[in-house]
């Protein structure tokens, strides 16, 4: 079952604007990780952010992770057409399955 | 270098047929992950392979549902009796550093039982 949250669920904005999610999860981590997905397929690894970081920056991305919380959010600068997608976050659990949230639905209007 | 492939990359078939799914992991990943999304269920874990141990099969829903991994690269996840509740898009990621790093996923079988 899922054991993350993610809000909001669908974000629209304009070109250029900057967009911000965020995930929330109930147990430990190791770990968290953000992924995008287009069209309903594949998934693609963004960014990994570790317990014992605050934050960390890959290009236009930068995901912050608040243990105490156990949340964490993934903001895109300047964002762009192509940026419009699902942004999932997922954590480990147990046997190295990862455990999804709910994903936010991302729409870049030009 | 090639990433995860999967086939077919659409399947439909009727209710109560077998069917079977196929990944082609990254060379050398030794880790091999099959996921299952559908609408109102979101991204579900179904089994994990690692090398030469036992499967985690702990996600697979029900009996019908069954994966093998032959010579430790390519996999095989079979459905029998297919139900339409089936019905979704099975992914395929494999892993080759362990469980702390990201998995690189496949595109995806979208699968329709009608």
């Amino acid at each position: 079952s899922q054991q993350g949250e993610e809000d909001p669920q669908a974000l629209s904005i304009q070109e250029g604007e900057n967009a911000t999610m965020n995930c929330s999860y109930k147990t430990s981590i190791n770990n968290l990780q953000w992924y995008r997905q287009n069209s309903g397929r594949g998934l693609v690894h963004l960014i990994l952010i570790r317990s014992n970081e605050r934050e960390k920056h890959s290009g236009r991305l930068r995901v912050t992770l608040d243990t105490s919380k156990k949340s964490s959010s993934l903001l895109i600068t300047a964002s762009r057409a192509a940026d419009t997608a699902s942004y999932f976050c997922a954590r480990i659990q147990g046997a190295q399955k990862l455990v999804f949230g709910q994903g936010t639905r991302l729409t870049i209007n030009p | 270098g090639a990433g995860v492939s999967q086939s077919p990359s659409n399947k439909v078939t009727e209710k109560g047929k077998d069917v079977e799914l196929r990944c082609d992991p990254i060379s050398g990943h030794t880790a091999l992950y099959w996921y299952r999304q559908s609408l109102g269920q979101g991204l579900e874990f179904l089994i994990y392979f690692q090398g030469n141990s036992a499967p985690d099969k702990s996600g697979l829903p029900s009996d019908r549902f069954s994966a093998e991994r032959t010579g430790g690269s390519v996999s095989t996840l079979t459905i029998q009796r297919t139900q339409q509740e089936d019905s979704a898009v099975y992914l395929c990621a494999s892993n080759g550093q362990g469980a702390l790093n990201e998995q690189y996923f496949g595109p995806g079988t979208r699968l329709t039982v009608t």
